[in-house]
Formats: structure tokens, sequence, C-alpha cells
């Protein structure tokens, strides 16, 4: 089973910001968090991950909370194209394998 | 920059047939992945590799073979194609350096009739 846990599913309106959370209550303290999206089943596509600050890349924000046990993707200026399902995956192991849950499903309305 | 590419990206097979999905990256990434995804679902782990000559199994392995005999390439075989497999395979490569993302290629559409 997954080890984080998403809402299943979120609304925003165009141009506003879409905040995403993410519970990963049993995060160990050298894991990092990634993030991922899936826009109408095509391959997954990585957003961004971090360890314990925030951190921030060209698509998207990521705030974790001090004790780490949960985290906000945000997305500043919500556009139609980022209607996807977003996940929030926690690797299991030192080889990366991920662990998917059902993740967000995030519609962005005109 | 063509990343991880996956081919075919349809197929559709006869029950007992047997296939190879075929999956090449160009990246240099020592660690590669097979997952399947089944309608509304997250993906899952089939198999794995940490580099050429090197595979291990994941959560799902049954009905299924890797190999992993170069860098780049990292195939997955079915050998007697049974219903159940009918599902969305994707590919996905990373480089050895901690903690860096995982690269997924567009998918294969299966499906098993």
């Amino acid at each position: 089973d997954a080890k984080t846990t998403q809402p299943p599913s979120m609304d925003c309106a165009e141009g506003r910001a879409a905040n995403l959370p993410c519970n990963h209550s049993t995060i160990s303290g050298n894991e990092y968090v990634y993030w991922y999206r899936q826009i109408h089943s095509q391959g997954p596509q990585y957003i961004i991950h971090g360890l314990k600050n925030n951190e921030t890349n060209e698509m998207a924000s990521l705030i974790i909370t001090e004790d780490r046990k949960s985290s906000t993707l945000i997305l500043p200026h919500a556009t139609l194209r980022d209607t996807a399902v977003y996940y929030c995956i926690d690797p299991m192991d030192s080889n990366y394998q991920l662990i998917w849950g059902a993740g967000t499903k995030l519609i962005i309305k005109p | 920059n063509a990343g991880v590419t996956q081919t075919p990206k349809f197929r559709i097979l006869k029950i007992g047939q047997s296939m190879t999905l075929q999956c090449t990256q160009d990246m240099n990434h020592n660690y590669m992945y097979w997952y399947r995804q089944d309608p509304g679902m997250g993906l899952k782990l089939i198999y794995y590799s940490v580099g050429a000559g090197i595979t291990d199994k994941g959560e799902v392995p049954n009905g299924y073979n890797v190999s992993r005999s170069t860098t780049e390439d990292f195939p997955l075989r079915l050998e007697l194609a049974a219903p159940s497999q009918t599902s969305v395979y994707f590919c996905a490569s990373r480089s050895g350096r901690d903690n860096q993302p995982q690269h997924f290629g567009d998918g294969t559409r299966l499906s098993i009739l």
C-alpha cells in the first residue's frame, strides 16, 4: 500500500493558485518526497521533490512541514493544462521503488 | 531529446500469445523500471533493474519476465498472455545518483482478447 494519503479530487479556478496536500506521516528522516502528475493517461511527469526545506522550480513550489509529516504542492497560477492526477510519493527503499496511491485528480475550471 | 522510448504504443493480443514490450533510454541511466496501470488506479511496479545484468521483482511480477543486457534497453516479456494483463505499461529510468527522480516513457496500451 502507498505510504502517502491525498484527497481524491480538488477543483481550482484558472489563474488561481492550486494547493495540493499530502500526508506522509511514516516518512523517515532521510527520505525525500516526490511529486509527479499524469495528464490524461500519458506517462507520469516529474514535478518536484524535497527533503525538509521548501523547494521551488519552474513548475511548482513544495512546502514541507517542520515535522515532515505532510507537504503541499503549489501551482502558483493554474492553467487548464494543469488538469491532471497528482501523485505524492515517498520511495520505499534505496532502489527508489515507488509505491503509487490513487493520487489527487485536480480539475482546473475556466 | 528522446529520453525514454517505448514501443509499440498500442497492441492487441490473443489469449496465450506472447510478446515483448520494448523500452530504451538514451540518458545513460543505471536504474530502469516497468510498471502497469489499470484504469483509475496508480502504477504498480512489475520489475526493476539497477544496472546491466541485474534485475529484481517488484509488486506484481507474475506472468512477466525481463532482461537487461545493456544499459540502454530493458525489454518486458509476456509469455502466455492472459486477459488480466490488459493494462497500460510504463517504463521509467533514473540516474544512479542519490535522490534523482524517475523519467517515464509514453506507455504501451495492451489489450488481451
